[in-house]
């Protein structure tokens, strides 16, 4: 198994483009979720979904959109990217609930200039 | 809203000695703790679990405790080894059921050999 897998690793983004995180898992798990992280600070819940077409907001959802048509993928849009959005961003996925471990992917960073 | 507070300071400890980190939450209390290790650019991993009705938990050089009444976890390595020297996070349950885990800041534990 691949696990989670994200991508693109890199991304730098001029003010206002948009463009969309790619995240995929291979264990059929049901939970999946988008976190960022900043220097100094916790990973911060942006959007997470319970299952196939079941999306919610988390703790920082403004500025993106994510939808689930697969139990695989999870994709993360950035709709007008800003400075702001400069982080490290993360997805990761358990088995069902948060009882069960969470899975995380490699990560992709993120500039916006 | 759930405020979780680790060391936002390294903690620096000598090859052999034992490793403390604490994780500290206020408002409601929940269900379970879970802790993660994160390395420099790469995603969380998920060391341990431990629920409300367990005071301690062990796996390997690994030991969790969890005080409901001092809303407290203390997370120890013992016989800590160069290797260990990464960021150390704590999550706990939502207040609600659907919702996802929130993260603590993270504490970095550097072993010097």
């Amino acid at each position: 198994n691949a696990g989670v897998t994200q991508t693109p690793k890199f991304q730098v983004l001029k003010t206002g483009q948009s463009m969309t995180l790619q995240c995929a898992q291979d264990m059929n798990h049901e939970y999946m979720s988008w976190y960022r992280q900043d220097p100094g600070m916790g990973l911060r819940l942006i959007h997470y979904s319970v299952g196939a077409g079941i999306t919610d907001q988390g703790e920082v959802p403004n500025g993106y959109n994510v939808s689930r048509s697969t139990t695989e993928d999870f994709p993360l849009r950035l709709l007008s990217a800003a400075p702001s959005q400069t982080s490290v961003y993360f997805c990761a996925s358990s088995y069902s609930g948060t009882t069960y471990e969470q899975y995380f992917g490699p990560g992709t960073r993120l500039t916006v200039t | 809203s759930q405020k979780i507070e680790q060391n936002s300071e390294a903690l620096n400890i000598q090859e052999g000695k034992t490793a403390t980190l604490t994780c500290n939450y206020t408002n409601y209390s929940p269900a379970y703790l879970q802790w993660y290790r994160q390395d420099p650019g790469r995603g969380p991993v998920f060391l341990l679990l431990i629920r409300e009705n367990e005071k301690e938990k062990r796996k390997e050089r690994l030991k969790v405790t969890f005080d409901t009444t001092l809303k407290q976890s203390l997370f120890h390595i013992t016989a800590s080894q160069p290797a260990d020297s990464a960021t150390y996070l704590c999550a706990l349950d939502p207040p609600r059921a659907g919702n996802m885990l929130t993260f603590g800041g993270g504490t970095r534990l550097m072993v010097k050999p």
